[in-house]
């Protein structure tokens, strides 16, 4: 059974960048099949796609208020992918999860947890 | 792009059973059999319900099921128990610059 497990700071502060790590367990990134993605919570609110990658590298932002900033990594070696997120403001205040997508479907399955990340000085 | 709308709260007796609403546009919902569900309980990862409309993941009781009519997608929970109180989130494919857009969320209460 695959499970996700994100990691990383869990404040940053304005202007800085932004670094998360979402660990597998259970199954190979590199088996190919499936998008490792990235999405935020806002607090209270609802649920933002951010952006997915698949094992070979090729990214897939397609989020206008993000896309600019945004960098979505692979490492194959430690079944680890990464997010970025350069030039913070409090607006990027959120729980990040990772998450699997299959390449032949529109679904997210499974989830991490997810990690508070507050942007404040 | 906006998010799909979903009532804030939805209540009900055990045993009862609740329907929530999903609504979008013709851009997402309605033109895309791409609608999945999610439960999420406070503090736990979201878990996939239901996707492609109405499709249930193995392990998912069959007290969940989906449907859909032009915009609007639902989810109903029969039979609610109180293992079934969280928070739900439906998500739809879309044909806008933002490939995946989530409802606003609903709180499923069991009285």
């Amino acid at each position: 059974q695959v499970q996700l497990q994100e990691s990383g700071p869990g404040l940053v502060k304005p202007s800085q960048t932004l670094s998360l790590t979402c660990t597998v367990s259970g199954g190979s990134i590199s088996t190919g099949g499936y998008y490792w993605s990235w999405i935020r919570q806002h607090p209270g609110k609802g649920l933002e796609w951010i952006g997915y990658i698949y094992y070979n590298g090729n990214t897939y932002y397609r989020n206008p208020s993000l896309e600019s900033r945004l960098t979505i990594s692979v490492d194959t070696s430690k079944n680890q992918f990464s997010l970025r997120l350069s030039s913070v403001t409090a607006a990027d205040t959120a729980v990040y999860h990772c998450a699997r997508m299959t390449t032949w479907g529109h679904w997210f399955d499974p989830w991490g947890q997810g990690t508070l990340v507050t942007v404040s000085s | 792009q906006s998010a799909l709308t979903q009532p804030a709260s939805v209540s009900g007796s055990p045993g009862q059973s609740i329907t929530i609403s999903c609504t979008g546009t013709s851009s997402d919902v309605g033109i895309y059999n791409y609608v999945s569900w999610y439960q999420q309980h406070a503090g736990e990862a979201p878990k996939l319900m239901i996707y492609e409309v109405s499709n249930r993941p193995s392990g998912v009781s069959n007290r969940f099921s989906g449907s859909k009519s032009g915009n609007t997608a639902s989810l109903t929970i029969s039979g609610l128990q109180a293992e079934d109180e969280a928070d739900y989130y439906c998500s739809s494919y879309t044909r806008s610059n933002t490939p995946y857009v989530f409802g606003t969320g609903t709180k499923v209460t069991v009285l």
